[in-house]
């Protein structure tokens, strides 16, 4: 049974460092990942998806690696910002399927403080 | 491009009744998840649908079922409804190509609340 977990569960930071969120997940055999973000009281909203194929991507400040045989992703966030505040959440597919179910982690609450 | 549309966006049971969710996909998403999330458990998948066809099912009693439309709307409705229900319930649309399902994107969620 695939099982995802997301350490540390909070962090607090001031308004400029480099941090690093991680995410590791027991069944390597997986098709892809996806990283999410979520404000309270909000839907996810899509940050970046890695392929099973794929070793990292990156979107503006952020940056997300996979290590499949590891069974870990690592998501790096450049010159954090108060906007930056919610939970992130790391999914991956179920086991080897290719289909819309997602394995949650139960996120990390990153806090960027001014 | 319109997100992925949930309504109602809050609503209010009381234990007993039943309950209807809709959601509207990005446009030109055939596959259409749903989950729950609660403080407790975090995000549980509780099934998907594609092309009017439930292609996955989670752990979840009966009392949870879904459908997909034409259009690929989906609804899901819980019946019966219990304390433990209360949730908010989210829906993820996807574009299916030949059976791989890439990037989920979330709509806001349905607030249910169960007295």
């Amino acid at each position: 049974k695939q099982e995802v977990t997301q350490i540390p569960a909070a962090l607090s930071v001031p308004e400029g460092e480099n941090l690093v969120l991680n995410c590791s997940f027991t069944d390597s055999a997986i098709y892809n990942l996806q990283w999410f973000r979520q404000d309270p009281g909000k839907g996810l909203t899509s940050l970046l998806l890695i392929q099973s194929s794929q070793r990292e991507q990156t979107s503006g400040r952020l940056n997300a690696s996979l290590d499949k045989s590891s069974g870990r992703s690592t998501l790096y966030i450049a010159a954090s910002q108060p906007g930056d505040s919610a939970t992130y959440l790391c999914a991956v597919s179920g086991g080897s399927s290719n289909t819309g179910k997602l394995i949650f982690g139960q996120g990390t609450t990153l806090q960027v403080k001014p | 491009k319109a997100g992925v549309t949930q309504t109602p966006r809050y609503l209010i049971k009381t234990r007993g009744q039943q309950v209807t969710l809709s959601c509207s996909p990005i446009s030109g998403h055939r596959s259409v998840s749903w989950y729950q999330q609660t403080p407790g458990q975090g995000l549980q998948f509780l099934f998907e649908y594609f092309s009017e066809t439930q292609r996955n099912k989670g752990n979840f009693p009966g009392r949870f079922s879904g459908r997909q439309f034409s259009n690929s709307r989906s609804e899901m409705n819980v019946s019966t409804l219990e304390l433990g229900d209360s949730a908010l319930y989210l829906c993820a649309s996807s574009l299916d190509r030949g059976g791989y399902t890439g990037e989920l994107f979330f709509g806001e969620g349905s607030r249910l609340t169960v007295l």
